[in-house]
């Protein structure tokens, strides 16, 4: 049981480059989540999915969509990197009323 | 908007003292309150979690909730150096989906 996994766990791009962040979990959990942590700016909500086929924006949704691909898995792309998406991308799942976090995305863009 | 307010710290206390967070939200209508530990470069990792007036305890931790004047604290007793993390509260309404809103987060350094 791994819990929530996320690939990749570091990665560099150049502005204008485009990349998939994949969250898998197997908990059989119904809800997924996307955040994004900055220093002093703590957890803000992207997008989530309540259960599969479904999918909604959070707080900062503008620059990325999710795919909800099966119950397992989320994703989050971005289409066209931007200095200011410079953040970790945490992936979450829920078993209410614990949320569970993956280890986290480090993305930087140049 | 919902609003999740915290001290950010940091917070220094001597190893074996009794670390205390706070925690205070705007909206009435939050039921469940969560205490969530980070430490530095990993994920958050729930360790408390509350949803009635009083106190709750776990172990060296209690989470006391006051929902009439909308705050929740987490106090650390005997605390230790591998307590030295960012605490983040997080509060959420009762029904509808699950959406919590987070604080900013407290930073706890425990010094030996």
């Amino acid at each position: 049981n791994a819990g929530v996994t996320q690939t990749p766990k570091f990665q560099v791009l150049k502005t204008g480059q485009s990349m998939t962040l994949q969250c898998a979990q197997d908990m059989n959990h119904n809800s997924m989540y996307w955040y994004r942590q900055d220093p002093g700016m703590g957890l803000r909500l992207i997008y989530y999915s309540a259960s599969e086929g479904t999918t909604d924006k959070g707080e900062v949704p503008n620059g990325y969509n999710v795919s909800r691909l099966n119950k397992r898995e989320f994703s989050l792309r971005l289409e066209s990197a931007a200095p200011s998406q410079t953040s970790v991308y945490f992936c979450a799942s829920i078993e209410s009323p614990e949320q569970y976090f993956g280890p986290g995305t480090r993305l930087t863009v140049t | 908007q919902k609003e999740v307010e915290q001290n950010s710290g940091p917070l220094s206390v001597p190893e074996g003292a009794i670390a205390s967070l706070n925690c205070t939200y705007s909206d009435r209508v939050s039921q469940s309150f969560f205490w969530y530990r980070q430490y530095s470069g990993k994920s958050p990792e729930l360790i408390m979690s509350i949803y009635s007036n009083g106190d709750k305890e776990d172990g060296r931790f209690t989470a006391q909730l006051n929902k009439a004047s909308q705050y929740v604290s987490l106090l650390i007793r005997d605390s230790q150096p591998s307590d030295s993390a960012t605490y983040l509260c997080a509060v959420k309404e009762t029904g509808g989906s699950y959406i919590p809103t987070f604080g900013r987060g407290t930073s706890l350094i425990v010094h030996p």
